[in-house]
């Protein structure tokens, strides 16, 4: 099984200010045909889980351009250039190369 | 507009039998996989099943393998999940996504596991 590792598992941070959460595979997400199943969710409190960005750094639709994602093989990193209010939930980390596993989630807080 | 909507779900004792059901609207349901993820407070989100558009591919968490039947009628724009033999672990809000990576989600149906 591959096991994703979330990091931190949880962060407040000034509105306005950047955030950034890590996320590390047991193993390389890098499929033979180029392409790196990793995808970031977001779960605002009280809601269901909504996809932020799917193959490492392509935003799903209407997600704002603050949310930016990076990274390869094992190791991956959602940026948030300015949080506002409206992004507090838990982050969500998820391998898409062999089933699916998702990381243990980071709450966001705003301070 | 994509529209997920699951039911149900209750109050089942271990070893009993639940169907969950997500119908499913605003795309064409047929051509696009479809998946089960769970949510438990303990264990955070976990994948359950998918299924392939047409219902040839199938694929199960090794938690619920055995256990657990995913199926679809694109007929009526229908996902289900069969779960037999459940325990207290299966205990959890089951949600009904779209694709393989969950593109879309319904609101969630909740499913409790105890005597």
């Amino acid at each position: 099984d591959i096991v994703m590792t979330q990091t931190p598992l949880s962060l407040s941070v000034t509105p306005g200010q950047p955030a950034s959460i890590s996320c590390t595979s047991s193993q390389s997400l890098l499929h033979s045909d180029g392409k790196t199943y990793f995808y970031w969710f977001l779960q605002k409190p009280g809601h269901s889980p909504q996809l932020l960005i799917s193959e490492v750094s392509s935003r799903f639709s209407g997600v704002p351009d603050r949310f930016s994602g990076s990274g390869s093989g094992t190791d991956f990193t959602l940026r948030i250039s300015r949080v506002e209010a409206e992004d507090v939930g838990v982050y969500y980390c998820m391998q898409g190369l062999r089933l699916r596993t998702f990381g243990q989630g980071t709450k966001l807080e705003i301070k | 507009e994509v529209q997920l909507v699951e039911s149900g779900g209750g109050l089942v004792q271990p070893g009993g039998s639940l169907r969950l059901s997500c119908a499913a609207s605003g795309f064409t349901f047929r051509s696009y996989a479809m998946s089960w993820v769970r949510q438990t407070p303990g264990k955070g989100l976990e994948w359950v099943s998918s299924l392939s558009g047409n219902g040839s591919g199938t694929w199960y968490a090794d938690s619920v393998k055995g256990r657990f039947t995913i199926s679809r009628d694109n007929f009526k724009n229908t996902l289900y999940l069969q779960m037999d033999s459940l325990r207290a672990g299966d205990t959890a809000l089951y949600y009904c996504a779209r694709t393989g990576v969950f593109d879309y989600w319904g609101q969630g149906t909740l499913v409790t596991v105890s005597s």
